[in-house]
């Protein structure tokens, strides 16, 4: 596809399961970035991988959330024992590269997640 | 990253330009203005960048002051379709977007 895709566009589940939210970026893109929006408030920074290494993990908010990128292309956000407090918008985005103009972040559509 | 602030509404008729209004009076020199909007229920779009010097793309253009402390982001004939949050970011390449609160445009008929 032409953009950064990802899934599920929506997903509830229920206050101490396991999800996994997957974002697909545009082809070639080696930096990816995972960000969270609650509502009504802009899209907070989770963690930035280039290639398939984290490369600043500082906005993760504990250990119960983890992300993964294994080929350098498709990523993974893992949050286990999910929270009320973890329902948000989960925004992907991608850019050709970090630095002398490839360093353009293009977003996703997000995924939506509720935990009830 | 510096901090901006903008207004946190404008409205804008239809057809006229909206002019977007973004203070970042710490600004390093080694950082760019970044402007994204987001539609509702939609990821951020990215609109334009710039560094010191004027740019205009084919959705924007984006003034600078000398001084770098301040911007505009300028929208030359708003649409319906221009209604959203826009976000003024100051950046370092390669760093993080830092979003704050942004500024709701509302164009209206």
């Amino acid at each position: 596809g032409a953009g950064v895709s990802q899934t599920p566009s929506n997903k509830v589940t229920e206050k101490g399961k396991y999800v996994e939210l997957r974002c697909d970026p545009i082809s070639g893109h080696t930096a990816l970035y995972w960000y969270r929006q609650s509502l009504g408030q802009g899209p907070e920074f989770l963690i930035y991988f280039q290639g398939t290494g984290a490369a600043d993990d500082s906005g993760l908010p504990n250990d119960r959330f983890f992300a993964v990128r294994p080929e350098g292309s498709v990523s993974t956000l893992k949050i286990q024992r999910t929270e009320r407090g973890d329902s948000a918008v989960y925004l992907c985005a991608s850019s050709l590269g970090t630095s002398g103009g490839e360093e353009t972040q293009y977003f996703g559509p997000g995924t939506r997640l509720l935990v009830l | 990253d510096a901090k901006t602030t903008q207004p946190p509404s404008m409205d804008c008729a239809e057809g006229r330009a909206a002019n977007l209004p973004c203070n970042h009076s710490t600004i390093s020199g080694n950082e760019y203005v970044y402007w994204y909007r987001q539609i509702h229920s939609q990821g951020p779009q990215y609109i334009i960048h710039g560094l010191k010097n004027n740019e205009t793309n084919e959705m924007a253009s984006l003034i600078i002051t000398e001084d770098r402390k301040s911007s505009t982001l300028i929208l030359p004939h708003a649409t319906l379709r221009d209604t959203a949050v826009y976000y003024c970011i100051a950046r370092r390449y390669g760093n993080k977007l830092v979003f704050g609160a942004g500024t709701i445009l509302r164009v209206k008929s």
